[in-house]
């Protein structure tokens, strides 16, 4: 299995307050993605980054900031939460962009806004 | 606009018989397919892929059939196991999006003893 952590596993916060989930990798690959898991819609690309301090935004990203200031993590900010953004978080890694570049996720996060 | 479907949120099959999950896509633009697989609590893990070149491909009980002109593929299981109930989800690539993955919402399958 490759060595991704995510945490918190599980959260539970209120409507208008800030959240960092944190992905944590120790296979030094350069593309990390996070990805919201919602019933009907499948996974959904919120940002993705190719480096350190490199990121771009993906399908889904408005409300939602990362940053990567190490190769190893990934941190997903959500500034103010609101109950739309209630999800099932995965963050993912690659070792490049290539067709058969293989994407591996790590267990995921709950996340619930109430 | 979702882009890969997967039209049949749930599947029920017995052990031993085969389990025929299907996939759509609408972007002419994608040339690789993979199939993940997800148990609940986990994240999802890597099935198998295809690429546009071929039309079929095989591991083990699963094979995974392309039809280009159709914009449809499908993940045959054969035997069905106890194991193999979990979501799966089909995902397709193209180069101009830098092969970032576009999902399908996922089919539950659920394997009888």
């Amino acid at each position: 299995d490759a060595g991704i952590t995510q945490s918190p596993r599980h959260k539970v916060t209120e409507t208008g307050t800030p959240v960092t989930l944190r992905c944590h990798q120790t296979e030094n690959h350069r593309y990390m993605y996070w990805y919201r898991q919602d019933p009907g819609h499948g996974l959904r690309l919120i940002h993705y980054s190719y480096g350190v301090k490199d990121t771009d935004k993906g399908e889904v990203s408005d409300g939602y900031s990362v940053s990567r200031s190490k190769t190893e993590d990934f941190l997903l900010t959500l500034e103010s939460a609101t109950s739309s953004q209630t999800s099932v978080y995965f963050c993912a890694i690659s070792e490049s962009l290539g067709r058969a570049d293989t994407q591996y996720f790590g267990p995921g996060t709950r996340l619930t806004v109430l | 606009d979702q882009q890969v479907k997967q039209n049949s949120p749930s599947l029920s099959v017995q052990e031993g018989r085969i389990s025929i999950l299907n996939c759509d896509y609408t972007n002419s633009m994608f040339d690789y397919f993979l199939w993940y697989k997800k148990y609940p609590a986990e994240g999802p893990t890597f099935l198998i892929s295809i690429s546009s070149i071929k039309d079929k491909n095989e591991d083990g009980r699963f094979t995974v059939f392309l039809n280009k002109s159709a914009k449809h593929l499908s993940l045959h299981i054969v035997p069905s196991q106890p194991g193999d109930s979990a979501v799966y989800f089909c995902a397709a690539s193209a180069p101009r999006n830098d092969y970032k993955l576009s999902f399908g919402a996922g089919t539950t399958v659920t394997v009888r003893a």
